[in-house]
């Protein structure tokens, strides 16, 4: 069946570092892919997702580009914030289905 | 706009007691979502409603768990009788419709703790 892997965590950054957080995919066709973030004592939020190969998704400087021929949607931030600390997740959504499929999640701490 | 609203936001229970989770979707939306999530772990689908009809709950353990959205607006799950196994948060997700192309916003959870 359809799967999301990622990163393990945590994830521990100095402010203005680089950040990337693998995510890869298993799916059939071509399927919706997100990245969502939870900040402590919230729900989750949609960061930014990608509906084909090679659409890049943007948002709060935060880019993952859909990458067909590696089944993988990275998530990468140039410098990070201390307000970025969260918990991300990779998801997709199959062609045929409605309900989102989550990676385990990859907790974020950015230190000033 | 209000988003999704759910409650409580913290349960604790002793085991083979019973547990009820409400859910308020965004106004308008005819699609609601109910997840699992276990520590550590990413959000599973439990059940899905169109309106009031619950179109996919095959992963809902339909011997313990229940739920309902009588007039295809608020939801309650309810587990009965709980046991330790399921502390974990449950989330509460809404979207116009279906579609993939309509974006699933999600509640902050309610967080059950079983002795």
């Amino acid at each position: 069946g359809d799967s999301v892997t990622q990163m393990e965590g945590p994830v521990t950054l100095s402010e203005e570092a680089f950040l990337t957080i693998n995510c890869t995919y298993t799916a059939t066709g071509y399927p919706s892919l997100f990245w969502y973030v939870q900040y402590p004592g919230e729900g989750l939020q949609l960061l930014l997702k990608a509906t084909k190969a090679d659409d890049k998704g943007s948002n709060k400087g935060f880019e993952a580009t859909y990458r067909k021929e590696t089944t993988s949607f990275h998530l990468e931030k140039g410098s990070v914030q201390v307000s970025d600390s969260a918990v991300y997740f990779c998801a997709l959504r199959s062609e045929a289905g409605t309900a989102l499929i989550f990676g385990k999640g990859t907790t974020l701490s950015v230190s000033s | 706009e209000a988003g999704v609203v759910q409650s409580p936001r913290y349960k604790i229970i002793e085991k083979k007691q019973p547990v009820a989770f409400w859910c308020n979707p965004i106004s308008g939306h005819n699609t609601l979502y109910w997840y699992l999530q276990n520590l550590g772990q990413g959000p599973e689908l439990l059940i899905r409603y169109e309106n009031e009809e619950a179109v996919d709950d095959s992963q809902l353990p339909k011997d313990r768990f229940s739920a309902e959205r009588l007039k295809g607006v608020d939801s309650t799950l309810k587990i009965q009788p709980a046991e330790l196994g399921d502390s974990a948060v449950y989330l509460c997700a809404s979207s116009l419709s279906s579609g993939s192309y309509n974006e699933q916003f999600f509640g902050p959870g309610t967080r059950l703790t079983v002795l």
